[in-house]
């Protein structure tokens, strides 16, 4: 069965760091991968996905993700964190037409 | 992109009782599923709302539970049945049009 790792729990930067949230899943097949992100007391929301192409994808808010598919990775970074992008951030993969998800980072940026 | 009303947003329930939750998206979708993340945790799968048809649960999950409703392109409901404290955890619709949308969710808290 497909599975999501996510290695960090809790990351704390400071504002202005650049941050790098891994991602690992299981499955070696054709996949799709999304990186969502949870502000607080909102909904999910989109950053970037990734579906076959350039395996450096660009999303929203100056984020991105690389998939290397040799490691089964899709890491999300971003070159310059703000205390805006405080939130929690989520890796999923599909599984069929639905996703699974990984635990979740929480990002606490202090200014 | 479609957007998603679920409600209530949140309720406090006794236990032995039932709480049935409200999906409406703006548009028609072909798949709706319902998620559920407990506390500290990932978003778990617990099904896929079929249009006209039964849903497909997940493992660990049944319709005696949670039975799902999609009578059509736009509504699902969800219903947790003999609540018990354990069942206590934030559920969410999603459906899926050109990407995965979420709603809110519904913080259930059973006492």
């Amino acid at each position: 069965a497909q599975s999501v790792s996510q290695h960090n729990h809790h990351v704390i930067l400071s504002e202005a760091a650049s941050l790098e949230l891994g991602c690992n899943y299981s499955y070696g097949g054709t996949v799709n991968l999304f990186w969502y992100v949870q502000y607080p007391g909102q909904h999910l929301q989109l950053l970037l996905k990734y579906f076959s192409g350039d395996p450096l994808v660009k999303g929203i808010k100056g984020f991105e993700a690389e998939f290397i598919k040799s490691k089964f990775s899709f890491n999300l970074r971003k070159p310059s964190v703000q205390w805006s992008d405080t939130a929690e951030y989520f890796c999923a993969v599909t599984h069929g037409t639905a996703l699974i998800f990984g635990k979740g980072t929480t990002l606490s940026v202090s200014s | 992109s479609a957007v998603i009303s679920q409600k209530p947003s949140r309720d406090i329930c006794q236990r032995g009782t039932s709480l049935t939750i409200q999906c409406q998206v703006d548009s028609q979708v072909t798949m709706m599923f319902w998620y559920r993340q407990q506390p500290g945790q990932s978003l778990t799968l617990i099904a896929t709302a079929n249009q006209g048809s039964e849903a497909t649960y997940e493992s660990g999950f049944v319709i005696d539970k949670f039975p799902i409703s999609r009578p059509n392109l736009t509504f699902s409901t969800l219903t947790v049945s003999n609540l018990s404290p354990e069942d206590s955890s934030i559920y969410l619709c999603s459906a899926l049009d050109s990407e995965a949308f979420f709603g809110q969710g519904t913080r259930l808290t059973v006492v």
